[in-house]
Order: structure tokens, then C-alpha cells, then sequence
């Protein structure tokens, strides 16, 4: 199985300011019809998961442009320009390259 | 507007069953396969199985395998999950969701519980 490393898991942030989330797999996500399937998700408390981004760096429409995805192979980073306050909670990244589908364990993201 | 509407959850004792309903509208069901998706509480997300669009193609979770049926009507436009020999460590929120490599789209889910 893939086995999908995030770090970090939790994220103490300052509003405006930047964050990062890492996502490693343990194999390479290059699907063999060319795509890479790495999706991220962000889920609030008591909410269903929302799509971020998929294969890499496709922002989904309505995500703010302050949202990027990025990386290649088996190391994927999320970006936050300007963090703010309605983007805490949990994400996730999740390949769907290869079966099983896994997820990353979670990074918590807070307001400082 | 693609909605999902997920149905069927419960307690239920050891060793009991359980069918979830994924109730589809917004789309043209029959273009997408589909994912469950569970979330134990307060633990992170975890796939259980997926469907093709015509059924065609299906998987399951190892931790699932023999014991849950993952199906579809596409006439009715829904999905369904059947759950036999159900443990306490399928406690959790079920979410269906559009799309299996890329999951754009999630009900709003539906909590089960093993407990005797």
C-alpha cells in the first residue's frame, strides 16, 4: 500500500501570514496514463471533506487563489499565502493513483 | 448543483448488518464512478470501496473485504454500501462521494455504531 506521510500534524498559524503542508508517499504517484493523482481536502469540525486541489495543483472552483498545490513524484506540498481565519481545521492529502486509496493522517491547521 | 445524500446509518450490535443509501442528483449519475469514504471519531479518513460507472469495476478496503457489498442503480441514481458482520471498529461516519481518483464532490455523510 502507498502510505501517505503528512507533516506537520498540527500548524500553529498567524493570520496573513504563510503556511505550508508536506505530503510524502512512499511510491511514486505517476499514474501510468501520465496523471499524478494527489488531491487535498480540507475538513472543518462536523463538516464532509471539501476539495482543495487535485492532481497536484489544480485549484477547484471556488477555492481561493491564496490555495496552491505543487510537487512531483512522491513530495507534494499545499501552500497558504495569507492564511485566514475561516481556513482552520484538518487537511488532507489523498492519493488516488494507485489501490488502495489512502490518505495522509491529517495536519490540523490553528489560529495562533 | 451535484448533491449527495447519504441514508441507512444506525447502531447496531456486533455482528449485525446494515445498508447505506447515497441518494445522487445534480449530475449524470451514470457518468461517474463512485467512492465510500469513513471517518472514525476524532480519526482521519479512510477508504472502504469504489464502484465504476456500469459496476464494472470494483474494490474494496482489506479491512472491509467479505463482509461489505459496495453497489449502484443507476436508474434510481443512487449508490449503496451493504455492511454484514459489522465490528466495533467500523464505527464511523460514512461519506459517498463522486469520482474515485479524484473525489470532487461528498454527501454530508452518515454515522454508524457498533456497540452491543
Amino acid at each position: 500500500d502507498v502510505v501517505m506521510t503528512q507533516s506537520p500534524l498540527s500548524l500553529p498559524v498567524t493570520l496573513g501570514q504563510p503556511a505550508s503542508i508536506s505530503c510524502r508517499s512512499s511510491q511514486s504517484l505517476v499514474h501510468s496514463d501520465g496523471n499524478t493523482y494527489l488531491n487535498w481536502f480540507h475538513q472543518r469540525p462536523g463538516q464532509s471533506p471539501r476539495r482543495l486541489i487535485y492532481k497536484v495543483s489544480y485549484r477547484d472552483s471556488g477555492v481561493p487563489e491564496r490555495f496552491s498545490g505543487s510537487g512531483s513524484g512522491t513530495d507534494f506540498t499545499l501552500k497558504i499565502s495569507r492564511v485566514e481565519a475561516e481556513d482552520v481545521g484538518v487537511y488532507y492529502c489523498m492519493q488516488g493513483t494507485q489501490w488502495p486509496l489512502t490518505f495522509g493522517g491529517g495536519t490540523k491547521v490553528e489560529i495562533k | 448543483e451535484v448533491q449527495l445524500v447519504e441514508s441507512g446509518g444506525g447502531l447496531v450490535k456486533p455482528g449485525g448488518s446494515l445498508r447505506l443509501s447515497c441518494a445522487a442528483s445534480g449530475f449524470t449519475f451514470d457518468l461517474y464512478s463512485m467512492i465510500w469514504v469513513r471517518q472514525a471519531p476524532g480519526k482521519g479518513l479512510e477508504w472502504v470501496s469504489s464502484i465504476s460507472s456500469s459496476s464494472s469495476h470494483i474494490f474494496y478496503a482489506d479491512s472491509v473485504k467479505g463482509r461489505f457489498t459496495i453497489f449502484r442503480d443507476n436508474a434510481k441514481n443512487s449508490l449503496y454500501l451493504q455492511m454484514n458482520g459489522l465490528r466495533v471498529e467500523d464505527t464511523a461516519v460514512y461519506y459517498c462521494g463522486r469520482e474515485v481518483r479524484t473525489p470532487g464532490y461528498w454527501g454530508q455523510g452518515t454515522l454508524v455504531t457498533v456497540s452491543s
